[in-house]
């Protein structure tokens, strides 16, 4: 598509509960990111793939976290028994190489979660 | 650890007023550095981006920046604000070592211009 599309946009659930966030990155692109947003904070990264290689998951805040993107181009970042902490903005990010290249990353609409 | 510190959480301005917002991140190494934007309602975009060269940046919608890496500084600047740049600013930082796939971001600056 023409940017990066992330669905749902809303999400609430349980305490408890599993959700799966979607993230379609810009067609071609290499690089894929997911970063959460806290209420009055900047986005914190949390992991990112290339291709469907996971290059960095070091911000995954505890194993509840997972992300894959199996076939390089869409993504899931699943949080398991969420909790109410995990309430957020999540927003998926792509581009053509890292942004440390010379590209810069295209950001999506982003997922808002509440967890009640 | 990294970090990027933006020096004011809120701004109100009234148009046609000068505006510098500032960055400062802690880093020893070479870093790209980036300029976001958040309009209402809307998703983050490209704003200005350095990555090397003139460290004077000239983005979209009349904003500048410039990198004075001696200090650590990556400042936004537009000289006569309006209306329409009321949105929320973010300062990143894209560590260059490891491949600079990392960004970290500010906390953001939320700007609200008077009309």
């Amino acid at each position: 598509g023409a940017g990066v599309s992330q669905s749902p946009r809303y999400k609430v659930t349980k305490r408890g509960q599993d959700v799966a966030l979607r993230c379609d990155p810009i067609s071609g692109h290499v690089s894929l990111y997911w970063y959460r947003q806290a209420l009055g904070q900047g986005p914190e990264f949390l992991t990112y793939f290339n291709y469907e290689a996971q290059q960095d998951k070091s911000g995954l805040p505890n194993d509840r976290f997972s992300a894959e993107r199996p076939e390089g181009s869409i993504s899931t970042l699943t949080i398991q028994r969420t909790e109410q902490r995990d309430s957020a903005m999540y927003r998926c990010a792509s581009s053509r190489t890292g942004t440390g290249l010379g590209t810069e990353a295209f950001f999506g609409q982003g997922t808002r979660l509440t967890v009640v | 650890a990294q970090s990027v510190s933006q020096h004011n959480h809120h701004v109100i301005l009234s148009e046609a007023a000068s505006l510098e917002l500032g960055c400062n991140y802690s880093y020893g190494g070479t870093v790209n550095l980036f300029w976001y934007v958040q309009y209402p309602g809307q998703h983050l975009q490209l704003l200005l981006k350095y990555f090397s060269g003139d460290p004077l940046v000239k983005g979209i919608k009349g904003f500048e920046a410039e990198f004075i890496k001696s200090k650590f500084s990556f400042n936004l600047r537009k000289p006569s604000v309006q209306w329409s740049d009321t949105a929320e600013y973010f300062c990143a930082v894209s560590p260059l070592r490891g491949g600079g796939f990392k960004t970290i971001f500010g906390a953001g600056t939320r700007l609200f211009v008077k009309a």
